[in-house]
């Protein structure tokens, strides 16, 4: 099974928003409310910030949020900080019981 | 306070067969809706879900990678333990173990490993 589909990169102003895209296919995204997002900071393990598609852990700024449509998931990233600047993963559930990454989206804050 | 930490050889030697620890505290396996996974990332690449052990003994294998894997756990060491066979410089990456709860949801990693890095060269 192929890899769910994001821009390599993305960038942004402190204070702007982005928004991180995510496209899979029926089998997964399109189907399953189980998609996830994680940040990744350069040398360190990937953190939870979005789970089922649109919900933020306990700690994670309001500042992130995310939604589906389709097979695609996005996640948006409001006031843009300097401390977001990392690699952004989404992943989902698939209807083979099994979990699918997406290649990740490295995000520069200018 | 939940924690992981993977374990195990830092190089291995291609056709090895490779064995992680993944050791955790703050959490019993043998609760109901407990789960641990394993995910790989090779140098500058994308992460990449290998395996999950439910409480229950329930396990998953990623497809391309089933032949290969083979995930245990240890509830009176508080241990999961993962195997991959027949190793290839291509696996190469660092392996990360990670939590996953039925409580928020079993597809989600809430709490994640450092990581442990393997080398496979002979």
């Amino acid at each position: 099974q192929s890899a769910l589909t994001q821009p390599p990169s993305v960038s942004g102003s402190p204070g702007q928003s982005v928004t991180i895209s995510c496209t899979g296919t029926s089998s997964d995204v399109g189907t399953y409310n189980r998609v996830s997002w994680y940040q990744q900071p350069p040398g360190t393990a990937p953190k939870l910030m979005i789970y089922e598609v649109s919900n933020r852990p306990s700690g994670v700024p309001d500042r992130f949020s995310g939604s589906k449509s389709g097979n695609t998931a996005s996640l948006t990233i409001s006031g843009l900080q300097a401390e977001d600047e990392a690699d952004y993963y989404c992943s989902s559930y698939t209807s083979s019981s099994t979990l699918i990454f997406g290649g990740g989206t490295k995000l520069t804050v200018l | 306070q939940v924690t992981l930490r993977e374990s195990g050889p830092a190089l291995v030697k291609p056709t090895q067969t490779l064995t992680l620890t993944c050791t955790f505290s703050g959490f019993l396996l043998s609760t109901s809706g407990m789960c641990v996974s394993w995910i790989r990332q090779p140098p500058g690449k994308a992460l990449e879900w290998l395996a999950r052990i439910d409480w229950d003994d329930d396990k998953y294998y990623s497809t391309s990678l089933k032949t290969r894997l083979t995930i245990s756990k240890d509830t009176s060491k508080n241990q999961v333990v993962l195997t991959m066979t027949n190793m290839d410089p291509v696996d190469t990456a660092t392996y990360y173990c990670a939590r996953s709860r039925a409580a928020v949801t079993i597809h989600a990693f809430d709490i994640w490993g450092q990581g442990t890095m393997v080398t496979v060269s002979s």
